[in-house]
């Protein structure tokens, strides 16, 4: 399945970040989600193999994410802040199938 | 935009009663549908979704969902549930097309929880 780490982050107001997806192997698509308190999961970016195809408004310039080589991704927040609070979440999917996508079990992330 | 409402936050049923959350979807054209169940400590898994044709769509754990055009919904339905039910119960549509090709948009979840 779609493994992400760490489980669970918690990190000092204006430090950096750097979160960890594994998708699928045979996967070519991968997307970025945030969950808050109540919500339901946020769209943040998505990748078609390494090529980062869209990114959301929520997207501010102090996230970055990254998919080398079309494996893994990683998604780094610099200088945190507390509303970046969130469970972070990944997911991928075929290129035979794009719509279904397989979710990893997130990541937590505190900033205090 | 496209938008996905699940009016009800929070229900609750006596296990073996029958089951359904709302959901109802904003969308210009023929929406890809699905529903997802996120249970505490896990991702979220798929149940079910809609694409095209028959609109009475079954998922896993005995779950279904009808999808009414002219409503702009798709229930999730079960006719008898488990305890193991318990959980949150999201709605989500596709973005779209072209280089929104994937992306869901979610509701809020409605949190179920089943009575023994």
């Amino acid at each position: 399945g779609v493994s992400q780490s760490p489980s669970n982050k918690v990190t000092e107001k204006g430090k950096d970040v750097e979160l960890r997806c594994d998708p699928i192997s045979e996967h070519n698509r991968l997307y970025w989600y945030r969950q808050t308190l109540g919500q339901g999961p946020e769209f943040l970016t998505y990748f078609q193999n390494e090529a980062q195809l869209e990114k959301s408004r929520l997207l501010s310039d102090r996230f970055s994410a990254e998919r080398p080589k079309g494996s893994f991704s990683t998604l780094e927040i610099q200088r945190t802040e507390q509303g970046d609070s969130a469970m972070y979440l990944c997911a991928s999917s075929s290129w035979s199938d794009p719509y279904e996508q397989y979710f990893g079990p997130g990541t937590r992330l505190t900033v205090t | 935009a496209q938008s996905v409402t699940q009016p009800d936050i929070h229900i609750t049923v006596s296990e073996g009663a029958s089951l359904e959350l709302r959901c109802n979807y904003s969308y210009g054209a023929t929406p890809y549908l699905f529903w997802y169940v996120q249970s505490p400590g896990q991702g979220l898994q798929l149940l079910l979704k809609y694409f095209s044709g028959d609109t009475l769509v079954q998922g896993i754990k005995g779950f279904e969902a009808e999808f009414k055009r002219s409503q702009s919904s798709f229930n999730l339905r079960k006719p008898s549930v488990q305890w193991s039910d318990t959980a949150e119960y999201f709605c989500a549509v596709n973005a779209g097309y072209g280089g929104s090709q994937g992306n869901l948009i979610f509701g809020k979840g409605t949190k179920l929880s089943v009575k023994p």
